[in-house]
């Protein structure tokens, strides 16, 4: 009930890809989720986030596509850019009870 | 403002020593968490703090992990004994009462041979 699945561990696309890292869970309480980027030697950052009332959240080059129904959404990142390359984290929250699962992250390999 | 500041950076311990892995939260911010990343585990739920209270224990990880939070500026890790299953990444996060995202430290990488 309190899991968070990030369907790929590893991704790997070319330069001007739209990359889609994809993520699941089980508790239809959570209600806000957002993705952090991790790079080497560093704390994952937040990115973007979505609250579960929309199904889409769009920030530059980053989109969240948000399906309540499934319990699923997922992450676009339109013209990848070998920068980009790092380990992406889903997380979903559960507000009223202040409850945060990660997922297991995917990382994104962009190549030149 | 300053992110969160994680002391030491890196950390090497025999197996069976005590070790302290230090915090320091956003200024303000009064949530406080410690987590532990493997590349197997991912990101584990040590410890959560909400205005220096207690909230969640991390459950499994009781009986050798202590966090606490003196102040509402400084918050400390203690694993003892340590273990060499123990050697990951500790991550220090914080939030804003009523904010849900949290900002991540750089982390203490430990190694225990």
């Amino acid at each position: 009930q309190q899991q968070v699945r990030q369907s790929s561990q590893s991704l790997t696309v070319w330069e001007g890809e739209t990359a889609i890292l994809n993520c699941s869970y089980e508790n239809s309480a959570f209600d806000y989720f957002p993705w952090y980027q991790q790079f080497p030697g560093e704390g994952p950052a937040l990115l973007i986030a979505i609250r579960s009332v929309s199904d889409k959240k769009e920030d530059g080059r980053f989109t969240i596509f948000f399906n309540k129904r499934e319990k699923n959404l997922s992450l676009h990142i339109k013209d990848s850019q070998p920068g980009d390359s790092a380990t992406y984290f889903c997380a979903a929250i559960d507000t009223n009870a202040y409850k945060v699962i990660f997922g297991k992250g995917t990382h994104l390999h962009v190549l030149p | 403002d300053a992110g969160v500041t994680q002391t030491p950076r890196h950390e090497v311990a025999e197996k069976g020593q005590t070790i302290i892995l230090k915090c320091e939260p956003v200024s303000g911010h009064n949530d406080l968490f410690w987590y532990r990343q493997t590349k197997i585990q991912g990101l584990e739920l040590l410890s959560y703090f909400r205005s220096k209270s207690l909230m969640e224990d991390g459950g499994a990880f009781k009986d050798r992990f202590k966090a606490e939070m003196l102040n509402s500026s400084f918050s400390t890790l203690k694993i003892q004994p340590t273990e060499p299953k123990d050697s990951a990444v500790y991550l220090c996060a914080s939030s804003d009462r009523g904010q849900d995202t949290q900002y991540f430290g750089p982390g203490t990488r430990l190694l225990v041979l």
